[in-house]
């Protein structure tokens, strides 16, 4: 089945540790992002890759890095900068970069930082 | 973008159509109206999008009044699964592949919290 895969669902870590979590889509879509959601808010755009090798901060990017080498994969780093980065992450994909608002969505990472 | 208001919870008995309300008076001639919903703990799900026809697929139907100020999202046989908050969109279609990250952006509101009861 074509899809989006988020890994883990669940992530705990210390307070000062970096730590990545893995988006991975076999959909051939060009454009990936990340998001991030806290409890009863909508979400917020850290990241977005339009092709491979390029990518864009969105509203909320300090304290996350990414990469994009490879069209079906997009991780993001949450490095010790993020001042509050316990939060649900959500990794999304469209078929053609900036043509509709119909993003395919992974299940995301739940991540815990103490 | 224009706003939307929709009512924060709803309830629907198992089996029967849920409608869903969305306002958006403020909705320009070149924006869409999106449906998404997220169940509990996971990735939001597209529904259905329209412009001003109404608009059918397997999951669900959207209504756009003719004025354009108003909708409703139809799902005809709801189901336990169905449970969600259901959020309604307004955007325009990004115009191209660099049109920066405001493009992209989805924001979602507080969304209507669907209860299908058995």
């Amino acid at each position: 089945d074509g899809g989006i895969t988020q890994s883990p669902k669940y992530l705990f870590r210390k307070e000062g540790q970096n730590v990545t979590l893995s988006c991975e889509q076999n959909l051939n879509h060009d454009a990936m992002y990340w998001y991030r959601q806290d409890p009863g808010q909508g979400l917020r755009l850290i990241y977005y890759s339009q092709i491979v090798n390029d990518f864009q901060k969105g509203d909320i990017a300090e304290g996350y890095s990414v990469s994009r080498e490879k069209k079906e994969s997009f991780p993001l780093t949450v490095t010790s900068a993020q001042k509050n980065p316990t939060a649900f992450y959500l990794c999304a994909s469209t078929p053609t970069p900036g043509t509709t608002y119909e993003q395919y969505f992974g299940p995301g990472t739940r991540l815990t930082v103490t | 973008d224009a706003k939307t208001t929709q009512p924060p919870s709803m309830d629907c008995a198992e089996g029967r159509a849920a409608n869903l309300p969305c306002n958006h008076s403020t909705i320009s001639g070149n924006e869409y109206v999106y449906w998404y919903r997220q169940i509990h703990s996971q990735g939001p799900q597209y529904i259905i999008h329209g412009l001003k026809n109404n608009e059918t697929n397997e999951m669900a139907s959207l209504i756009i009044t003719e004025d354009r100020k108003s909708s409703t999202l139809i799902l005809p046989h709801a189901t336990l699964r169905d449970t969600a908050v259901y959020y309604c969109i307004v955007r325009e279609q990004a115009r191209g592949a660099y049109s920066g990250a405001g493009s992209y952006q989805l924001t979602f509101g507080k969304g209507t919290k669907l209860s299908v009861i058995p």
